[in-house]
């Protein structure tokens, strides 16, 4: 799996947008881009993957640049129940995806 | 929306005893896996599984580890004979197609493991 670097933590308002960067610029033409969060004493829950479009669904969007060597997690609307550990991580279908340290973010009144 | 479940969410478990982890994966879900977390560490792979055999395992999945479908809805995990460093946080997890594939997995919310 391509190596990714994410800042070990952030905070956002709540109700504002929580921007979530992640570096990953060994990326192969073939491996996608995934993000999971993991909530305190929970499992990590999938949120969005992507190729080289960019994506949304009902929680997130994802914005990958045009070289495909970074990409955003987008949380439009923080609240505080997103106060969790977000992961990226890069992977082809074949390999088990292997989750870093990822970013804490911390949501706040 | 359907989801995977952990059975018990805490076990505590002397050193030396055997025990068994329990999940129900996503129904129509073929692949399943399970992972560890250690207190304050990163999460690990442990093993991947399809059509009643292991696919993928890790360097940790040693000999005291073993994993079962007993039947069409569980997927156990069993540990032998537990030691200290065998306590952490077990997620299972299952996807609807494998390794082969961009689907990605959907975990439960884990088994606290204590080993005393």
């Amino acid at each position: 799996d391509a190596k990714t670097t994410q800042p070990p933590s952030m905070d956002c308002a709540e109700g504002r947008a929580a921007n979530l960067p992640c570096n990953h610029s060994t990326i192969s033409g073939n491996e996608y881009v995934y993000w999971y969060r993991q909530i305190h004493s929970q499992g990590p829950q999938y949120i969005i993957h992507g190729l080289k479009n960019n994506e949304t669904n009902e929680m997130a969007s994802l914005i990958i640049t045009e070289d495909r060597k970074s990409s955003t997690l987008i949380l439009p609307h923080a609240t505080l129940r997103d106060t969790a550990v977000y992961y990226c991580i890069v992977k082809i279908g074949s390999y088990i995806p292997t989750f870093g340290r990822g970013t804490s973010l911390i949501v706040h009144p | 929306e359907p989801e995977v479940t952990q059975t018990p969410s805490h076990q505590v478990t002397q050193m030396g005893q055997e025990v068994i982890l329990r999940c129900v994966p996503i129904s129509n879900h073929l692949y399943f896996y399970w992972y560890r977390q250690i207190l304050g560490q990163k999460v690990e792979f442990l093993v991947s599984f399809y059509n009643n055999e292991i696919s993928e395992k890790s360097e940790i999945f040693d000999d005291q580890f073993s994993v079962e479908r007993p039947d069409g809805s569980n997927f156990t995990l069993k540990i032998r004979s537990t030691k200290l460093e065998d306590s952490a946080m077990y997620f299972c997890a299952s996807s609807e197609v494998g390794l082969y594939s961009n689907q990605p997995q959907h975990f439960g919310d884990g088994t606290r493991l204590s080993i005393l």
